[in-house]
């Protein structure tokens, strides 16, 4: 299996402009998580999914930031406009355990900067 | 607050030497998972213990887990340079599928 897969892996933009960052599961997982990970707060869970359906957004920041799974393998994470406390490492990780934590498989990561 | 916090926020060992790590949470929990994070990379799963559970093994790595003080520990037994990363805690709420991470330790193994 691939893992996680995530794009862009890197992302430079300059403030205003609209990011849109990608996930592809692990086949066969229906839980999907996208966190956000900063030098001052560390790793934050934005929003998680369970078989396409968002769960919990409680920790996506603002109106800017939007998720959407469309389909089992596939989720974006968007956020219009950006600003440059954007700046972050966003993961995504999926989870094959519905109903209970089990162990997260993390992707890569995106590194976005905002300019 | 965190839920998970580890300490100490960053250790230096020789290599061969072995590494411990605490982690303290707040809330009840069902398990305590430990992860790892190489720079620039994704995180990496390496244990998850149950509230059961008092000690669990797994390689070089031994976790504890004390319920009534809210605490774990990862001990990596003879370092190696490749165990150069940082490690996090990450507990969940009681139910739920959200896990929360602890700020993590910077482990250096000095070769």
């Amino acid at each position: 299996d691939a893992g996680v897969i995530q794009s862009p892996r890197h992302e430079v933009t300059e403030m205003g402009q609209e990011v849109t960052l990608r996930c592809k599961p692990i086949s066969g997982h229906n839980s999907l998580f996208w966190y956000r990970q900063t030098m001052m707060r560390g790793l934050e869970l934005l929003i998680y999914f369970n078989n396409n359906v968002p769960i919990d957004d409680s920790g996506m920041p603002e109106d800017r930031f939007s998720a959407k799974m469309p389909n089992a393998s596939f989720s974006t994470l968007k956020i219009q406009p950006s600003e440059p406390r954007d700046s972050a490492v966003y993961f995504c990780a999926s989870t094959g355990l519905a109903g209970g934590t089990d162990t997260q498989y993390f992707g890569p990561g995106t590194r976005l900067t905002v300019l | 607050s965190q839920q998970g916090e580890e300490d100490p926020q960053a250790l230096s060992i020789q290599e061969g030497e072995n590494a411990t790590m605490n982690c303290s949470y707040k809330t009840s929990i069902n398990n305590l998972q430990w992860y790892r994070q190489n720079s620039g990379r994704g995180l990496v799963h390496l244990i998850l213990i149950r509230s059961n559970e008092r000690e669990k093994h797994s390689g070089r790595l031994r976790v504890t887990l004390d319920t009534s003080k809210k605490s774990s520990s990862l001990l990596i037994t003879a370092s190696r340079a490749a165990d150069t990363a940082s490690y996090f805690c990450a507990t969940d709420a009681g139910g739920n599928e959200k896990l929360t991470f602890g700020t993590g330790t910077r482990l250096t193994i000095i070769p």
